[in-house]
């Protein structure tokens, strides 16, 4: 069974650009998270995604955002970028809620 | 503020030696445990996670004790290798859903040959 797939591995943006992250969960999976994890604040909560719908948001400026489609695939938007917004973001599924979180690699975003 | 605070921030153990990592939280409504190990330029891998119903969880090499009353939780590496040598962080999550995880800092664990 293949794993939660993140792409790209790495991008490099320009302050005040936007960016697109992709995250395809474990086959059959319907629940999509985001995290950010960054030397000072470690692993923090973005958002959380079940069915297309959005169920819970971290403690996050307005500026990130996401989506998931009806095949459970998932896309995290980052607009007017800062250079405090450098960090690997991570993309955890699970099949339900409640049950454990598989994370992906982690795209590794730098801010320019 | 951190919802769940770990300790050690690092930690040296010899091979053969027994890792331990501690945990404690203060939200009762965590009733989700789970602890993952991550290696440089990887994502982070569920290693084992506890309920709230037992105090004891063994997997392999690994257990996690759970203290409800004391709201603290820890891993145990029995038998440390060196390939166990990483960050580990422990996690707490509650009734909205296990994906909505409150991480520990992580602890950099090293063994030495």
């Amino acid at each position: 069974k293949a794993g939660v797939t993140q792409t790209p591995r790495y991008l490099i943006k320009t302050r005040g650009q936007q960016v697109t992250l992709s995250c395809s969960p474990i086959s059959g999976h319907r629940s999509v998270s985001w995290y950010q994890q960054t030397p000072g604040q470690g692993l923090q909560f973005l958002f959380e995604y079940f069915s297309e719908t959005q169920r819970n948001k971290g403690n996050f400026p307005g500026r990130f955002s996401g989506r998931q489609f009806s095949n459970s695939r998932s896309e995290m938007n980052v607009s007017t970028l800062e250079l405090g917004d450098s960090a690997l973001y991570l993309c955890a599924s699970s099949p339900w809620a409640g049950t454990e979180a598989f994370f992906g690699q982690g795209t590794r975003l730098t801010v320019v | 503020q951190q919802q769940v605070k770990q300790s050690p921030q690092s930690l040296i153990v010899q091979k053969g030696g027994i890792s331990i990592i501690n945990c404690a939280y203060e939200n009762t409504a965590f009733d989700y445990f789970p602890w993952y190990q991550q290696f440089p330029g990887k994502g982070p891998a569920l290693l084992i996670a506890i309920r709230p119903d037992v105090s004891e969880k063994k997997e392999g090499r690994f257990t996690i004790s759970f203290n409800k009353s004391a709201k603290q939780f820890s891993l145990h590496i029995m038998d440390s290798q060196p390939g166990d040598s990483a960050t580990y962080f422990c996690a707490a999550s509650g009734l909205t859903g296990a994906n909505n995880l409150f991480f520990g800092t992580g602890t950099r664990l090293t063994v030495i040959p």
